[in-house]
C-alpha cells in the first residue's frame, strides 16, 4: 500500500521559534495533501488542503500567516508553524493521495502519515 | 453547519459484535469512511461507502444509507487489539478543488476480556 512519512515524530520547541514538519508520500505522487492537527482525545481537524504547485487553501478559523503550507512537489509537502506558543502544541497529521491511490471504485483513498507531536514551552 | 454525530465511548467484551453508528450533517456528500486510530498513532482507513448498503471486510463491515444520512460500522469476533478510537468521516468537495474529509468525534472502543 501507499507510504506517507512524517518527520519530525516529536519536537519540543521553544516559545517564539518556528518549527517545520515534512510530509512526503514515499511511493507515489501526491497530487493532494492534507493537513490535520489533532487534540489529545478529540477528533482531527482539517487545517489546510493544498495541491501540488499552488497555493493552500485553508480551512475557516486556521491562520495562513501562523501556518504556513508549501507543496512544492509531487512527493513532498511543508507546514511550518511560525512564532510557536504552548497552544499551538498538538498532534500534526498529514495525509495524502494521488495517484496510485484509487481504489476499485475510481475514486482516490487518502493515507496518512504517522503525525508529528509538538509540544512548545 | 456541518456536523456528524457518534457515541462518545462504547464498551463490548472479546468475542461479541459491536456497532458504532453515524449520523452526519453536511453541505455535501461523497461517500462515508471509517478510520481506526490507536493511541499515539496515526488514524488507519477501514473502509469507505459511496452507496447504500452493506460493505464486508473481513472481521469489519460498515453500512450506508443516504436518505438517511446514516452510517454504522460493525465490529464482529472482537479482539482486544481492536480496543482503539474509531472515526466516522464524509467526503466533501473542497474549495481548492476535489474533496476534503470531515471527521466525527470519535467513538472509543473498549473492549474487555
Amino acid at each position: 500500500g501507499a507510504v506517507v512519512s512524517q518527520h519530525p515524530s516529536r519536537v519540543i520547541c521553544k516559545s517564539g521559534t518556528s518549527v517545520k514538519i515534512e510530509c512526503r508520500s514515499l511511493d507515489f505522487q501526491a497530487t493532494t495533501m492534507f493537513w490535520y492537527r489533532q487534540f489529545p482525545k478529540q477528533s482531527l481537524m482539517l487545517m489546510a488542503t493544498s495541491n501540488e504547485g499552488s497555493k493552500a487553501t485553508y480551512e475557516q478559523g486556521v491562520e495562513k500567516d501562523k501556518f504556513l503550507i508549501n507543496h512544492a512537489s509531487l512527493t513532498l509537502s511543508t507546514l511550518t508553524v511560525t512564532s510557536a506558543h504552548p497552544e499551538d502544541s498538538s498532534f500534526y497529521i498529514c495525509s495524502a493521495r494521488g495517484r496510485g491511490t484509487v481504489r476499485a471504485d475510481g475514486s482516490y483513498e487518502q493515507y496518512f502519515g504517522p503525525g508529528t507531536r509538538l509540544t512548545v514551552t | 453547519g456541518q456536523s456528524l454525530e457518534q457515541p462518545s465511548e462504547v464498551t463490548a467484551v472479546e468475542g461479541a459484535i459491536v456497532q458504532i453508528n453515524c449520523t452526519y450533517q453536511t453541505s455535501g456528500f461523497y461517500g462515508l469512511s471509517w478510520y481506526q486510530q490507536h493511541d499515539g498513532g496515526a488514524p488507519t482507513f477501514l473502509s469507505y461507502n459511496a452507496l447504500d448498503g452493506l460493505e464486508e471486510t473481513g472481521r469489519f463491515s460498515s453500512f450506508l444509507s443516504r436518505s438517511d444520512s446514516y452510517g454504522y460500522l460493525l465490529l464482529q469476533e472482537l479482539q482486544m487489539k481492536d480496543s482503539a478510537s474509531y472515526f466516522c468521516a464524509v467526503r466533501d468537495l473542497s474549495e481548492a478543488g476535489g474533496f476534503k474529509t470531515i471527521f466525527g468525534a470519535g467513538t472509543r472502543l473498549f473492549v474487555k476480556a
